[in-house]
């Protein structure tokens, strides 16, 4: 079973552009993660948030997260073409357990 | 460090054979991870290894099973392989006692398996 949906389910931008992706989930979590997956390849993780943390930045990636929501969003910014990849949330309950959700393909192009 | 290492990388079998999927975690992650990937289903969980023992599993057959042995190295078996269980497998090492809880898993580069 997954977790969260991820919307849009792809997307194509120019070098430079913003991107950005959006996670809704459905239970009680303790963290929410984003990873990258390039082209059939293992995930590899980006960045962690946690549910009493409402935003969070690494470099050029910024995560926010709304538990009322139960939504989290990744924006990415000055896309480059090394971007490309697909993009997947994945919720740890307390259970300790990561769920993944159904996953973002971004598309840059330079 | 080395990463998590996954064997064999490319895997072909028959409908009806049984597989074993090995995967060695970063040195010292004592929990393991194991996960299917499909287009149509994306990202399963199928199982969690901690010291040796399950800890949480997934919603699989039970054609699929797993273990982890005391060095942490896991291994899971899918027998009476069907079709359907073509699919890239990826497993996921993270830090000792934690897990998801407070890390990122770090993942292999996944076995895939093409059952003809």
């Amino acid at each position: 079973s997954q977790q969260g949906e991820e919307d849009p389910q792809a997307l194509s931008i120019q070098e430079g552009e913003n991107a950005t992706m959006n996670c809704s989930y459905k239970t009680s979590i303790n963290n929410l993660q984003w990873y990258r997956q390039n082209s059939g390849r293992g995930l590899v993780h980006l960045i962690l948030i946690r549910s009493n943390e409402r935003e969070k930045h690494s470099g050029r990636l910024r995560v926010t997260l709304d538990t009322s929501k139960k939504s989290s969003s990744l924006l990415i910014t000055a896309s480059r073409a090394a971007d490309t990849a697909s993009y997947f949330c994945a919720t740890a309950s307390y259970t300790d357990k990561l769920i993944f959700g159904t996953g973002t393909r971004l598309q840059v192009f330079p | 460090k080395a990463g998590v290492t996954q064997t064999p990388r490319y895997l072909i079998k028959t409908r009806g054979q049984q597989v074993t999927l090995s995967c060695s975690p970063i040195s010292g992650h004592r929990s393991v991870s194991w996960y299917q990937q499909t287009p149509g289903q994306g990202l399963q969980f199928l199982f969690e290894y901690f010291s040796e023992t399950q800890r949480n599993k997934g919603n699989f057959p039970g054609r699929f099973s797993g273990r982890q042995f005391s060095n942490s190295r896991s291994e899971m078996n899918v027998s009476t392989l069907e079709l359907g269980d073509s699919a890239l497998y990826l497993c996921a090492s993270s830090s000792p006692g934690q897990g998801a809880l407070n890390y990122g898993y770090t993942f292999g580069s996944g076995t895939r398996l093409t059952v003809v």
